[in-house]
């Protein structure tokens, strides 16, 4: 069966330190992949998404960046985080191929608190 | 731009009564909309989609949703809200915008807070 896992589930972590978040997907090869982030429980925001592996899209200019090392595999980092990184990430994928009718499906997410 | 409204930040509803979230899209081409539902503290949960055919479209847990194109919404329903049905609820649609190519990106609302009271 396809399924997709994101881990740590839960991170505190201090202002100015690394950050590692890491998503992988089962049952399927070549998916899309993306991570979103949700901030204050409401809207989603797309922070990157990947069509292969080493092809990585930015949405928007932050502080984050991705990699996609393996084909099933999605990660999320920051080399020094800020305040307003805190939020809840969620990594999401389509199996592939992909066609415009395909749903998007999302890990548990994982909650983030910079102090 | 593709992009999607929900207008209502929250909708209560007695249990047992009728529900509607309420979504209004803007696309350019067809549409192809989503419904997900997040409960506390948990990732989206899939519950339908409209790519083609029907206009009323059913999905998971007794919802169903109606596409209508001249109104350019996309409105979630159930005929008898349960209490467990209080979640928060977020309509999507594709971008396929002009250079986005088959990416797969969802764009999603702002989410509506269903709270079915009993």
């Amino acid at each position: 069966s396809q399924t997709i896992h994101q881990w740590p589930a839960t991170l505190v972590q201090p202002v100015g330190s690394p950050l590692s978040l890491e998503c992988t997907v089962e049952g399927t090869s070549n998916p899309n992949l993306y991570w979103y982030r949700q901030a204050a429980g409401r809207g989603l925001q797309l922070l990157f998404y990947s069509v292969g592996i080493g092809q990585i899209s930015s949405e928007v200019p932050q502080n984050l960046s991705a990699s996609r090392p393996q084909d099933r595999q999605f990660i999320l980092s920051s080399k020094k985080l800020l305040l307003s990184d805190s939020g809840f990430y969620l990594c999401a994928w389509i199996p592939g191929p992909v066609t415009s009718g395909n749903t998007i499906y999302f890990g548990e997410g994982s909650w983030l608190t910079v102090v | 731009a593709q992009s999607v409204a929900q207008p209502e930040d929250q909708v209560n509803v007695a249990e047992g009564n009728p529900l509607t979230v309420k979504c209004t899209y803007s696309v350019s081409g067809n549409p192809y909309l989503f419904w997900y539902v997040q409960y506390p503290n948990r990732g989206l949960q899939f519950l339908l989609k409209y790519i083609t055919g029907d206009n009323l479209v059913k999905g998971s847990y007794g919802f169903e949703a109606e596409f209508n194109k001249s109104q350019t919404s996309f409105h979630l329903k159930k005929p008898s809200a349960l209490v467990s049905d209080s979640a928060l609820y977020f309509c999507a649609v594709r971008d396929i915008g002009l250079g986005s190519g088959n990416t797969g990106k969802l764009i999603f609302g702002q989410g509506t807070t269903l709270q079915v009271k009993p």
